[in-house]
């Protein structure tokens, strides 16, 4: 069955820190990639996609994602991170129309 | 607002007891799905509408959930027989069809069965 992982459940970082949150996939066939945030108390939001052409996608508050099919993996990276990027990130898979959604990594910025 | 909407936005319930969702999609969005998170994991899809088929049903959907989208506008998702199990976030996405594969999401409806 299609799934997605994720490494990290629980980041902890101080602000200017440097953000990587890994994101692997198993499915053989041609997929869509995305990254969704969910802020505390808000439902839900895109972050980023990849459908196809350049692997390194940019993404809203510059986030940024690279797709490296060898690997079946789309990790989310952030330069510098801030307090307001507290929030639960999810990457999901396309398969079928539906998405599959990785469990989840809670990242917390400490000022 | 445009956006997805769900009501009600939290539900408490006793065992046993019927329960129904609406979502309202995206305006001229053809595809409706329904996913549910429970705590600590990511949402997992249910099932899903294009205009008023329901084109794909999850295992997870057992005979107590029933999910219509009448004339392909907004949807209801029904629980009979609620059990502390269905206990979760019933969130709603919309997307407008025809390759566009981004899903828009609802704000969620909390379901607490006691």
């Amino acid at each position: 069955a299609q799934s997605v992982s994720q490494h990290n459940h629980h980041v902890i970082l101080s602000e200017a820190a440097s953000l990587e949150l890994g994101c692997n996939y198993s499915y053989g066939g041609t997929v869509n990639l995305f990254w969704y945030v969910q802020y505390p108390g808000q439902h839900l939001q895109l972050l980023l996609k990849y459908f196809s052409g350049d692997p390194l996608v940019k993404g809203i508050k510059g986030f940024e994602a690279e797709f490296i099919k060898s690997k079946f993996s789309f990790n989310l990276r952030k330069p510098s991170v801030q307090w307001s990027d507290t929030a639960e990130y999810f990457c999901a898979v396309t398969v079928t129309d539906k998405l599959i959604f990785g469990t989840g990594t809670r990242l917390q910025v400490f000022p | 607002d445009t956006g997805v909407s769900q009501d009600p936005r939290h539900k408490i319930t006793k065992r046993g007891q019927n329960v129904t969702f609406r979502c309202d999609p995206i305006s001229e969005h053809n595809r409706l799905y329904w996913y549910r998170q429970t705590l600590g994991q990511g949402p997992e899809f249910l099932t899903y509408f294009q205009n008023e088929a329901q084109l794909e049903k999850s295992r997870l959907l057992s005979d107590r959930f029933s999910a219509e989208r009448p004339k392909g506008s907004f949807s209801t998702l029904e629980i009979q027989r609620t059990e502390q199990g269905d206990s979760a976030m019933y969130l709603c996405a919309s997307n407008p069809g025809g390759g566009d594969n981004e899903q828009y999401f609802g704000p969620g409806t909390r379901l607490t069965v006691t």
